[in-house]
């Protein structure tokens, strides 16, 4: 079974300094990995993914994100956090061929101090 | 832009009780999703459709039924409830395609079983 893992449950930063939210899978096959932000009393919003390509991936709100195959990680990055970029985030797979079912992981809050 | 409307958006039943989550989305999209969010747990796939007819259990099926009304509509009813299923729950939607794996969520519907 397709699995990632959050190994974070909350990571502070202060803004204007570079953010780290961590995520490492497992998959059998190519990996489609995904990264998704939920707000307070929000539902869940897509940040960006990786299917193939570039290791670098460029997504929403100047997030991006680092794909490693050798080191099973896909990473969430950003150079300069922001207060509003608190919130709870979710690194997912896709657990099947042709399907958009995904499977997240159990989330990391990100707290940026002003 | 309504995108994915979610009904309730509160609810507080009582065991045995039943009730029925109703979802609609406005994007012509094929495939929709139910899942639900626990502390600490993410958010697990309760069923899926992937297109208009189709419906297919995800990870935590147990306790719940779903119809896929048409395209647009995608309802999942508790039979009879059971303070296990407290929870927020999120309808979600999809285009379905081999590269997908982008979902648009409703703002969630908080049950509390008392």
């Amino acid at each position: 079974a397709q699995s990632v893992a959050q190994p974070e449950d909350q990571v502070n930063v202060a803004e204007g300094n570079p953010l780290t939210v961590k995520c490492t899978y497992s998959v059998s096959g190519n990996p489609y990995l995904f990264w998704y932000v939920q707000y307070p009393n929000r539902g869940l919003q897509f940040l960006l993914k990786y299917i193939t390509g570039d290791n670098l991936v460029k997504g929403s709100y100047g997030f991006e994100a680092e794909f490693n195959k050798s080191q099973t990680s896909f990473h969430l990055k950003k150079p300069s956090a922001l207060v509003s970029d608190s919130a709870l985030y979710f690194c997912a797979v896709r657990d099947r061929p042709g399907y958009s079912t995904l499977t997240f992981g159990k989330g990391t809050m990100l707290l940026v101090s002003p | 832009n309504a995108g994915v409307t979610q009904t309730p958006k509160f609810q507080v039943l009582k065991t045995g009780q039943s009730m029925t989550l109703q979802c609609a989305q406005d994007m012509n999209h094929n495939s929709m999703y139910w899942y639900r969010q626990d502390p600490g747990m993410g958010l697990r796939l309760i069923y899926y459709s992937a297109s208009e007819g189709t419906t297919d259990k995800g990870e935590v099926p147990n306790g719940y039924n779903v119809s896929r009304l048409n395209k647009r509509e995608f309802s999942l009813r508790l039979e009879s409830a059971a303070p296990s299923q407290t929870s927020v729950y999120f309808c979600a939607s999809s285009s379905q395609g081999w590269d997908t794996g982008e979902l648009f969520f409703g703002e969630g519907s908080r049950l509390t079983v008392l």
